[in-house]
């Protein structure tokens, strides 16, 4: 079974600092990974994916992420915050080996970007 | 391009009746996937369809179901509402058969009194 986990449910950082907003993963193959950001009242909107290849990953808006196989993690990063980038972000895993065909998200670390 | 559009945006029914969501993905797109969101529960997976045959279903109970049209649009429906069935529902579109990453739209508020 592939699942991912948020450990931190708020993360608070101060505007033009650098973000981290962590997120481990467990799946029986190699994984496909993706983060989502979702706004009040939105829908989730894209940010970046790993699917192979380089393991820093370059995203929307400025967004970064590392895969590190050994630590089986994809941390979320910003270079310097803005207070727009407040929102909650999601992770997301699916593992294309295995039968479940779906998307498994984690439970959201609410980010909030203080001025 | 249009987004994913799902339609209504809000809607309240009472316990027992049943409702239906609609779901338009982006044009060009053949894969529909429907999510719960809740606070307690975070984001459920329900189903996946793919060229009006159902590919994945999630852990809920058959109360909910879903289909997907000749132009891919796609529907759920949920019967005998239940209290808990209160969320918002996420309806995700992808180009092919593997999803890459997917598309949402804004989702549908239910809320069942």
């Amino acid at each position: 079974a592939q699942s991912v986990a948020q450990p931190e449910d708020q993360v608070n950082v101060a505007e033009g600092n650098p973000l981290t907003v962590k997120c481990t993963y467990s799946v029986s193959g190699n994984p496909y990974l993706f983060w989502y950001v979702q706004y009040p009242n939105r829908g989730l909107q894209f940010l970046l994916k790993y699917i192979t290849g380089d393991n820093l990953v370059k995203g929307s808006y400025g967004f970064e992420a590392e895969f590190n196989k050994s630590q089986t993690s994809f941390h979320l990063k910003k270079p310097s915050a803005l207070v727009s980038d407040s929102a909650l972000y999601f992770c997301a895993v699916r593992d294309p080996s295995g039968s479940a065909r779906q998307l498994t998200f984690g439970s959201g670390t609410q980010l909030t970007v203080l001025p | 391009k249009a987004g994913v559009t799902q339609t209504p945006r809000y809607l309240i029914k009472t316990r027992g009746q049943q409702v239906t969501l609609s779901c338009s993905p982006i044009s060009g797109h053949r894969s529909v996937s429907w999510y719960q969101q809740t606070p307690g529960q975070g984001l459920q997976f329900l189903f996946e369809y793919f060229s009006e045959t159902q590919r994945n279903k999630g852990n809920f109970p058959g109360r909910f179901s879903g289909r997907q049209f000749s132009n891919s649009r796609s529907e759920m429906n949920v019967s005998t509402l239940e209290l808990g069935d209160s969320a918002l529902y996420l309806c995700a579109s992808s180009y092919g058969e593997s999803p890459s990453e997917q598309y949402f739209g804004p989702g549908t508020r239910l809320t069942v009194t």
